[in-house]
């Protein structure tokens, strides 16, 4: 049971343009959402998160949109830039540390 | 800022041997520690809480005989695969949470993960 989904395996962006990675999720306990970037063969890095009591967090060119009545968050990346080319995941939490991950969106921004 | 060290990074080994693979958090002390599995194109799953000074929670469905975890200090969590089998080859996380969280958050934006060790069962 995918608690965490991202439908989307891959996403192919212009660099300049705005990215638009999607999360959704079915526990409607879940209070705290977060999103990763990885690069291959390395762990996982914090990007941003935002907590159920929030709609949008912002921090520099990534901005966090939660819709809870849809069960769904976004990452928005603006402008995206070829450094941002990696898998994003998006994961959710219920006040303990026990992350429960999507599967993971690759962005390919190109030049 | 906070750094998390995994070692080692790759391992090969033959089936039906043990390897350890250690996680330690470099500047600061974890008094929880957590273990993710990753197969390739699908998502982390989280294999095991580690707990210094008491016994691993494991999550439902991971044989805790087979991966034995030990958390012998506030600094170091070490994930042993006993009798390894080709089915175990996978990519290995650990994460470590800061003891002390920033007030006000579920704590969980400040965990931070390990490089990774990629585990090649032959």
């Amino acid at each position: 049971d995918q608690q965490v989904k991202q439908n989307s395996p891959s996403l192919s962006v212009q660099e300049g343009r705005i990215s638009i990675l999607n999360c959704d999720y079915t526990n409607s306990m879940f209070d705290y959402f977060l999103w990763y970037k990885k690069y291959p063969a390395e762990g996982p890095t914090f990007l941003i998160s935002i907590s159920s009591i929030k709609d949008k967090n912002e921090d520099g060119r990534f901005t966090v949109f939660l819709n809870k009545s849809a069960k769904h968050l976004s990452l928005h990346i603006v402008p995206s830039q070829p450094g941002d080319s990696a898998v994003y995941f998006c994961a959710a939490t219920h006040v303990t540390d026990k992350l429960i991950f999507g599967t993971g969106t690759r962005l390919q921004v190109f030049p | 800022g906070a750094v998390v060290s995994q070692h080692p990074s790759w391992v090969i080994c033959k089936s039906g041997t043990s390897v350890k693979i250690e996680c330690r958090s470099l500047d600061f002390q974890a008094t929880t520690m957590f273990w993710y599995r990753q197969f390739p194109k699908q998502s982390l799953m989280l294999m095991a809480t580690s707990n210094e000074g008491s016994k691993a929670t494991y999550e439902q469905g991971v044989e805790k005989d087979k991966f034995l975890i030990n958390h012998a200090s506030l600094t170091l969590s070490t994930l042993t695969v006993t009798s390894a089998h080709p089915e175990d080859s996978s990519f290995y996380i650990c994460s470590a949470r800061d003891q002390f969280p920033i007030a006000g958050t579920s704590g969980a934006g400040e965990l931070f993960f390990g490089e990774g060790s990629r585990l090649t069962v032959l």
